[in-house]
């Protein structure tokens, strides 16, 4: 269990510019989870992946988000356009859900890429 | 809506001194509550969750809390911090709607001193 890993861990980039974060969650999990944390705040829920099924995506993912993980195993978010706003920590985590009836289960975050947007 | 607030922004306090993080939730319903920590640069581990049974729970690193469903808390306590403790901590409260989604709070900035 080498844990859920990010990459980059860091990126600076123009406004206008694209740009695109990689997740590797733990091997086996079938749940994945987009998260954006600004300073001082807590993380706020983006998007949610069971298996390749992307299930459920927030009011607060603009289309200039999208995020896919084609083989329900690594994911990718991409930001299109970017704006100051958007610097933030992105976090991924992942856990082992199953199907039956849903009891929350733990979920395993990754060290996150921090977007810094001039 | 759902909400969770961590009442302290800044707890700062001496090395082996005992510390209590506040979390107060709003909800009417069953919820799932969860403390995680997050350290300097690094990503948020889980310390504690409780879920149903015992109000006492016990996590890593000494910390447990305790589930008041009248007071609608979660406070997080240690008896003895040490200078590695010092991170920012984090209630979260599973989406009563949802329970897949976790509402957070704002963050407790735990400073241990010498």
């Amino acid at each position: 269990d080498t844990g859920v890993s990010q990459n980059p861990r860091h990126k600076i980039t123009k406004r206008g510019q694209n740009v695109t974060f990689r997740c590797d969650p733990i091997s086996e999990h079938n749940r994945l989870y987009w998260y954006r944390q600004t300073l001082g705040q807590g993380p706020e829920f983006l998007t949610y992946f069971q298996n390749e099924a992307q299930l459920e995506k927030s009011r607060l993912l603009s289309d200039r988000f999208s995020a896919e993980r084609p083989k329900g195993s690594f994911s990718t978010l991409e930001i299109q356009r970017t704006e100051q706003g958007d610097s933030a920590m992105y976090l991924c985590a992942s856990s082992s859900g199953t199907a039956i009836p849903f009891v929350q289960e733990t979920q395993y975050f990754g060290p996150g890429t921090r977007l810094l947007v001039l | 809506a759902q909400s969770v607030t961590q009442l302290d922004s800044q707890v700062p306090v001496f090395e082996e001194a005992p510390v209590e993080l506040r979390c107060n939730y709003s909800s009417s319903v069953s919820v799932y509550l969860f403390w995680y920590v997050q350290y300097p640069n690094q990503g948020l581990q889980l310390l504690l969750k409780y879920l149903s049974g015992s109000t006492l729970v016990k996590g890593i690193n000494g910390f447990e809390a305790e589930f008041n469903k009248s007071q609608t808390s979660f406070h997080l306590r240690k008896p003895s911090v040490h200078i590695s403790d010092t991170a920012e901590y984090f209630c979260a409260v599973s989406d009563p709607g949802n329970n897949r989604k976790l509402i957070w709070g704002l963050g407790t900035s735990l400073a241990v001193n010498p």
